[in-house]
């Protein structure tokens, strides 16, 4: 098993382009997570989907939107990227309970 | 809201060394509680989690009591390593509006294991 994976690792962006991240799980998990990860404020979360079809704001969602295309795959979009969306990215995806989340490996995202 | 608070870092110690690195929350009900670690470099992995009160969890040699009196969950481990150097993240599940499948983050406390 691959666990979560992440596409891509490193990516650099202007400021306006716009690109999406990809994440895959073969772990038949429901719930999906899109996270943020800047230096001293841990991990804040940009979107969720509790279940295939289902996607909610978490804490950071302005700049972003996602797409749970299937059971398997959850893509965060940024449609206008901005220097304050330079974070690391991370993708995690759990069962139903007890909320245990396994992570992919992240991507790391630099706006000029 | 519930929260998590974790001990500021850095940490540093040297290999042999005793580790606690505390963490204490807040939650109405019975959260389940977790620590996570992250190598450098890499995403985060669970290390130990606990379902109920006075659960130990342990991995790795890591162990860490959920106390409801003291609304605790605090990390030790007897000998660190200079592998242990790592980011230590305390986090419970989120049961406020029914859905205990999101996580409630602290902001993480790093440790650095000099040999």
């Amino acid at each position: 098993n691959a666990g979560v994976t992440q596409t891509p690792k490193f990516q650099v962006l202007k400021t306006g382009q716009s690109m999406t991240l990809q994440c895959a799980q073969d772990m038949n998990h429901n719930s999906m997570y899109w996270y943020r990860q800047d230096p001293g404020m841990g991990l804040r979360l940009i979107y969720y989907s509790a279940s295939e079809g289902t996607t909610d704001k978490g804490e950071v969602p302005n700049g972003y939107n996602v797409s749970r295309l299937n059971k398997r795959e959850f893509s965060l979009r940024l449609e206008s990227a901005a220097p304050s969306q330079t974070s690391v990215y991370f993708c995690a995806s759990s069962d139903l309970s007890p909320s245990e989340q396994y992570f992919g490996p992240g991507t790391r995202l630099t706006v000029t | 809201g519930d929260s998590v608070t974790q001990m500021e870092g850095p940490v540093t110690l040297s290999e042999e060394a005793f580790l606690t690195i505390n963490c204490t929350y807040t939650a109405t009900g019975y959260p389940s509680l977790f620590w996570y670690v992250q190598y450098p470099g890499e995403g985060l992995q669970l290390l130990l989690k606990a379902t109920k009160a006075d659960d130990k969890g342990s991995n790795k040699g890591f162990e860490a009591t959920y106390r409801k009196e003291t609304t605790s969950f605090h990390l030790e481990k007897g000998s660190v390593q200079v592998s242990d150097s790592a980011v230590y993240f305390c986090a419970l599940s989120g049961i406020r509006d029914g859905n205990n499948r999101k996580l409630i983050w602290g902001l993480g406390t790093s440790l650095a294991v000099n040999p």
